[in-house]
């Protein structure tokens, strides 16, 4: 029930393309969901985060939508470019979070 | 604003020794600061959870005599690596949580490497 499943591993796009990260949880409890970003040999840095009162929530070229009743959430990211090439990850819970597994994105030229 | 610096920022040791690593919020004060552990191309694993004046939480598996950890005041944390191991290398990293904001900050991560 603490599980955050995130996919895909692994996601290549071209520059101007729009990746999608899909996240699913399990304990309706969870209240918070946040999505960071990570580049080698760094800490995560904190992207946009939603709290499930709301389907959506945007922060300049990146978007979450929620889906409370499929217990899904997912990051797109408009109009992509090389330099948001990084792993993200996504996480579920209040003030305690339990982490999905990662998607390294590359953004090709 | 919310800043989170980590000290020091990569390590080398000797196996059987000892390493401190600090957590420091910088311009906030955080009640609750955690500690994670990532190995390469892995997610983060919570090892504790610490609030100020008070025992950390250890999650399940984590040895709490071999992770030491204190949170001296609303600004600092540190965990120590005790008797270190080479299994012990990895990536820690400390986030702070901030009431005002209801979110994890994280800092930048020490990169111990136990020979």
């Amino acid at each position: 029930q603490q599980q955050v499943k995130q996919s895909p591993q692994s996601l290549i796009v071209q520059k101007g393309g729009i990746p999608i990260i899909n996240c699913a949880y399990e304990n309706t409890a969870f209240d918070y969901f946040p999505w960071y970003q990570q580049f080698p040999g760094k800490g995560p840095a904190l992207l946009i985060a939603i709290r499930p009162d709301v389907s959506e929530k945007k922060e300049g070229r990146f978007t979450i939508s929620f889906n409370k009743s499929a217990k899904q959430f997912s990051l797109h990211i408009m109009d992509s470019q090389p330099g948001d090439s990084a792993t993200y990850f996504c996480a579920a819970g209040a003030q305690k979070l339990v982490f999905g597994q990662g998607t390294r994105l590359t953004i090709n030229p | 604003g919310a800043v989170v610096s980590q000290h020091p920022s990569w390590v080398i040791c000797k196996s059987g020794t000892s390493v401190k690593i600090e957590c420091r919020s910088l311009d906030f004060q955080a009640t609750t600061m955690f500690w994670y552990r990532q190995f390469p191309k892995q997610s983060l694993m919570l090892m504790a959870t610490s609030n100020e004046g008070s025992k950390a939480t250890y999650e399940q598996g984590v040895e709490k005599d071999k992770f030491l950890i204190n949170h001296a005041s609303l600004t600092l944390s540190t965990l120590t690596v005790t008797s270190a191991h080479p299994e012990d290398s990895s990536f820690y990293i400390c986030s702070a949580y901030t009431t005002g904001q209801e979110t994890q900050y994280f800092g930048p991560g020490t990169r111990l490497l136990v020979l």
